[in-house]
C-alpha cells in the first residue's frame, strides 16, 4: 500500500531555516499536504501542492516537490519558537483518502 | 477556530464504560471522517461518511461504532474499549469525499484514555 515517511525529529535555532522532508511511494498522488499539530491540539492545514507543481511559496513557507524522487519538503524561513510543533506530510491516495506520515517533531531553541 | 468542533476534548473511561465522542462542522461540508492518532504511528483513517452514508470502514473493531445523523454531525460511540485504544481521535470534514484537491479540515481532537 501507500507509504509516507518522515524523519521523527528536527531541532533548529531560532531565526534559522527549517527543512522538513517527506518521501512517498504512490506516484499517482495528485495532492500533497503539510499539516501542523501544536501540543494538545488537532491538525491544522498549513499548505498543499498539486502534483504538477514543483514549488509553492506562502509567506515563510516554501514547499518543494520532486516527483521523480517522490520527495516533498517544507521549508520554514526565520523559524520562531511558535513554530515548534509536529509537522505531518500527507498524500492523496486513489483520490479518496489521505495517507499521513508519522510526523516530524520540530523543536526550536533560542 | 477551525470550523470543526469536537467534544469532549478529554475523556477518561473504564473498559466497561460506554461513551461517545461528538463532532460538529460548521463549514457546509458533505464528507466527515474519524481518524485515530497514536503515539509514534501514522495517522489512521477509521471511518468516512459522505452525504451521511458510510463509504469506508477501515477494518475498525466493532467496539467503535460511528453514527452520522446529518452532514453536520458525526459521533463515535465507544463500548468495552481496551487500554491500547487510548489515543487522540480526530474528526475532519471536507466538501466531498477527497478528490481533486478537496481540502480536509480537522477538529482539535478528543484525547481518550482507557483505564
Amino acid at each position: 500500500g501507500e507509504d509516507v515517511e518522515q524523519s521523527l525529529f528536527l531541532s533548529v535555532r531560532e531565526g534559522d531555516s527549517s527543512v522538513i522532508n517527506c518521501t512517498y511511494t504512490d506516484s499517482s498522488s495528485t495532492y500533497l499536504y503539510w499539516y501542523k499539530q501544536e501540543p494538545g491540539a488537532g491538525l491544522q492545514l498549513l499548505t498543499y501542492i498539486f502534483s504538477n507543481m514543483d514549488m509553492k511559496q506562502d509567506q515563510r513557507l516554501t514547499v518543494l516537490l520532486n516527483k521523480k524522487d517522490k520527495h516533498l519538503s517544507l521549508r520554514i524561513a526565520d523559524t520562531q519558537t511558535g513554530d515548534s510543533a509536529i509537522y505531518f506530510c500527507a498524500g492523496l491516495h486513489n483520490t479518496d483518502k489521505l495517507i499521513f506520515g508519522t510526523g516530524t517533531r520540530l523543536q526550536v531553541f533560542p | 477556530e477551525t470550523g470543526v468542533t469536537q467534544t469532549p476534548r478529554h475523556l477518561v473511561m473504564g473498559m466497561t464504560n460506554k461513551k461517545s465522542l461528538k463532532c460538529e462542522q460548521h463549514l457546509g461540508h458533505n464528507a466527515m471522517y474519524w481518524y485515530k492518532q497514536s503515539a509514534k504511528k501514522p495517522l489512521e483513517l477509521m471511518f468516512v461518511y459522505n452525504f451521511k452514508e458510510q463509504t469506508e470502514n477501515n477494518s475498525v473493531p466493532s467496539r467503535f461504532s460511528p453514527e452520522c445523523p446529518n452532514s453536520s454531525h458525526l459521533f463515535l460511540h465507544l463500548h468495552t474499549l481496551q487500554p491500547e485504544d487510548s489515543a487522540l481521535y480526530l474528526c475532519a470534514s471536507s466538501q466531498d469525499v477527497t478528490n481533486s484537491g478537496n481540502t480536509i479540515y480537522f477538529g482539535e481532537g478528543s484525547w481518550l484514555t482507557v483505564v
